[in-house]
C-alpha cells in the first residue's frame, strides 16, 4: 500500500507570496491532517479535514487553509507569507474512520520564506 | 506553561545503553498517550499507544504513563545506532483520532544519537 505523498517536497518563496501544498492520503483513508514543524515550536496541528469538512482546527492565522477534495485528497494554502512560516508542513492521514491513532505522516513539504 | 514539555536533548548514548525519555504535562484531560519516532527527513510515525497508568512493553521498547504525576516515559534497550532519530511524545482527550477532542499535541521531541 502506498504511502502518504506529499508535494513538491522543497519549496523557497518570498515574503507575500502565496503557496498551496498538496497531500495525498494513503488509499481509504478520509481523515487529512496538517501540522507545522519547526525547532522552537515543534509539532503544531494546523486543522483537519474529514470527507471534505474541516472537522477541527488549530491556532493559526486566517492566512493558513485548507480543503479537501471528494479523493480525500487536501490542500493547504498559505497567503502572504511571512518570514516566520518557514516550517517543514506535514500532512498526516488515518482511517478509514479516523480511528486510533494510527496516523500515518508524510515526508513532509520543506517551505523556506525568504 | 506549556501543555507538553519535552527536553530537547540532544542526547547522545553508546550502543547497547538503555535510554529514557521523558514527557511532562499539565492537562489532566490528556487520557491517551503516544510515542513517535521520526527519522531525519521523514515524518513521524507512530511507536507506541498508551491509555492507562503503568507499562506498555513492545520489544526493546517500554512505555510508562504516571498520571498521578503528569509524567510520561519511554525506555528503549539495548540501544542501536539505527533507533538514532528524534523522539516525539503526544497525547490527546479522546481515543479517537479526530475533531475537537481527538487533537494530538505534540512535545517538541528529544533527539537521540547511539553511537556504534
Amino acid at each position: 500500500k502506498a504511502g502518504v505523498t506529499q508535494t513538491p517536497r522543497y519549496l523557497i518563496k518570498t515574503r507575500g507570496q502565496q503557496v498551496t501544498l498538496s497531500c495525498s492520503p494513503i488509499s481509504g483513508h478520509r481523515s487529512v491532517s496538517w501540522y507545522q514543524q519547526t525547532p522552537g515550536q515543534g509539532l503544531q496541528f494546523l486543522f483537519e479535514y474529514f470527507s471534505e469538512t474541516q472537522r477541527n482546527k488549530g491556532n493559526f492565522p486566517g492566512r493558513f487553509s485548507g480543503r479537501q477534495f471528494s479523493n480525500s485528497r487536501s490542500e493547504m494554502n498559505v497567503s502572504t507569507l511571512e518570514l516566520g512560516d518557514s516550517a517543514l508542513y506535514l500532512c498526516a492521514s488515518s482511517g478509514p474512520e479516523g480511528g486510533r491513532y494510527e496516523q500515518y505522516f508524510g515526508p513532509g513539504t520543506r517551505l523556506t520564506v525568504t | 506553561q506549556k501543555e507538553v514539555e519535552q527536553d530537547p536533548g540532544p542526547l547522545s548514548v553508546p550502543e547497547g545503553a538503555i535510554v529514557s525519555l521523558n514527557c511532562t504535562y499539565s492537562n489532566s484531560a490528556f487520557q491517551y498517550f503516544m510515542w513517535y519516532r521520526q527519522y531525519s527527513r521523514k515524518g513521524p510515525e507512530l511507536l507506541m499507544y498508551t491509555y492507562s497508568s503503568g507499562n506498555k512493553e513492545d520489544g526493546r521498547f517500554t512505555a510508562q504513563v504516571d498520571k498521578s504525576s503528569k509524567y510520561i516515559s519511554l525506555f528503549i534497550r539495548d540501544s542501536q545506532p539505527s533507533d538514532s532519530a528524534t523522539y516525539l511524545c503526544a497525547m490527546s482527550k479522546s481515543p479517537n483520532y479526530g475533531g475537537s477532542q481527538g487533537n494530538l499535541i505534540f512535545g517538541k521531541g528529544t533527539k537521540l544519537s547511539v553511537k556504534p
